[in-house]
């Protein structure tokens, strides 16, 4: 099973909006709504933002979206603040009982 | 508050065996799926293994298939990865965490070094 596609790097100035993207196929992202991110600060643990493709778990400021067009999710951070700055991971269900993650989006608030 | 705590990661020779446990505490663990999610140093994350929630259905990726085995005692609120035939790919940290599609609560991770 092949890894999702996330850009390495995006930025963004505090206040502002980014949009990372996350491409999969028709067997994984495009074929079901089980698609999740994660934050992860370095050292630290990844944490659950999204899941659902467009659901906040309780505790996670409503700056985060999701949303999924065709093989493609996209996670937007509004409001950008400094603490936002981590690495983020996307993950889909792939059918078969197979989990897959992006490489990961290493996101600079600048 | 939801706690998963891994344990049992080492440094270890080229085919030598490891067992990770991951104690888990603040939810009913016998209702959940448990899963297993490695990071090499510096890489993204790869997900390793999950477990139903009775230890009836276990899945793994292709890579260590045949060599991991992942088990429960949910007497204890304990998962396991068994890890044999240890290659030095298998260095990163490993991840438990709660769920099967989307896992919401991760420990803090147990490192796994593999010497070649």
């Amino acid at each position: 099973q092949s890894a999702l596609t996330q850009p390495p790097s995006a930025s963004g100035s505090p206040g502002q909006s980014v949009t990372i993207s996350c491409t999969g196929t028709s067997s994984d992202v495009g074929g079901y709504d089980y698609v999740s991110w994660y934050q992860q600060h370095p050292g630290k643990a990844p944490k659950l933002m999204i899941y659902d493709v467009n659901k906040r778990p309780s505790g996670v400021p409503d700056r985060f979206s999701g949303s999924k067009s065709g093989n493609t999710a996209s996670l937007t951070v509004s409001g950008l603040q400094a603490e936002d700055e981590a690495d983020y991971y996307c993950s889909s269900y792939a059918g078969s009982n197979n989990l897959v993650f992006g490489g990961g989006t290493k996101l600079t608030v600048l | 508050e939801v706690q998963l705590l891994e344990s049992g990661g080492d440094l270890v020779q080229s085919g030598g065996s490891l067992r990770l446990s991951c104690a888990a505490s603040g939810f009913t663990f016998g209702s959940y799926s448990m899963t297993w999610v490695r990071q090499a140093p510096g890489k993204g994350l790869e997900w390793v293994s999950t477990i139903g929630p009775s230890g009836g259905s276990t899945f793994y990726t292709d890579s260590v298939k045949g060599r991991f085995t992942i088990s429960r005692d949910n007497s204890k609120n304990t998962v396991y990865l068994q890890m044999n035939s240890l290659r030095a790919e298998d260095t990163a940290v490993h991840y438990c965490a709660r769920g099967y599609r989307q896992p919401d609560y991760w420990g803090q991770g147990t490192l796994v070094s593999v010497s070649s």
